[in-house]
């Protein structure tokens, strides 16, 4: 991957309980977004961070930026069965996106 | 809403064969994107259009090429399939150059025996 890596690779959490994955990146970036990906379909866009930003919520979403060790981490609280996914972290890469390795989360009922 | 169209959905091919892929954007897009995704990895950016320019190159093989059509259709050529090529290949689209937020299509996979 051109932007690094995601950590963890795999994550199984039980329904209810919060997951937390993270994802560092190796240039400059003026946002980083974060996608999730059922199996076998298209990424969806789940929430952007500018650069300027240290942290950001959307519904059950919780997203934090550190510039200076290039990080950030998406928290997904209250899980639910149709959270299982991966979910990959996507920096701006000139005019393009480059996606990291990505997080497979499976929620258990 | 409208979403992004990706045609077909499956594909199978045998080694040495040629394949076309096709991408129809959300109305009123005017970049694409294609990206390839093999089993269990991210998707690998392989090139872009802006306003039926390229925009950007990615990791493409020689042995591919695309474009992008008046209508901003985009399609993507692959000759000479290797086993290699068997992939999940991306199509995604966004109002203009920004980088801020991509709609993807459901993918074409890609089969090569």
């Amino acid at each position: 991957s051109q932007q690094g890596e995601e950590d963890p690779q795999a994550l199984s959490i039980q329904e209810g309980e919060n997951a937390t994955m993270n994802c560092s990146y190796k240039t400059s970036i003026n946002n980083l977004q974060w996608y999730r990906q059922n199996s076998g379909r298209g990424l969806v866009h789940l929430i952007l961070i500018r650069s300027n930003e240290r942290e950001k919520h959307s519904g059950r979403l919780r997203v934090t930026l550190d510039t200076s060790k290039k990080s950030s981490s998406l928290l997904i609280t209250a899980s639910r069965a149709a959270d299982t996914a991966s979910y990959f972290c996507a920096t701006d890469d000139d005019y393009k996106l480059s996606f990291g390795a990505g997080t497979t989360v499976t929620v258990r009922a | 809403a409208a979403g992004v169209i990706q045609s077909p959905r499956h594909l199978i091919k045998e080694k040495r064969e040629t394949a076309t892929l096709k991408c129809y954007p959300i109305p009123r897009h005017d970049t694409v994107y294609w990206y390839q995704q093999g089993p269990g990895q991210d998707p690998q950016f392989l090139i872009s259009f802006y306003e039926k320019m390229q925009s950007d190159k990615g990791s493409i093989p020689d042995r591919f090429s695309a474009q992008q059509f008046s209508d901003y259709h985009s399609e993507l050529n692959m000759s000479s399939l290797e086993l290699g090529d068997s992939a999940l290949y991306f199509c995604a689209s966004s109002p203009g150059r920004v980088n801020e937020k991509l709609f993807f299509g459901s993918g074409t996979q890609l089969s090569v025996l």
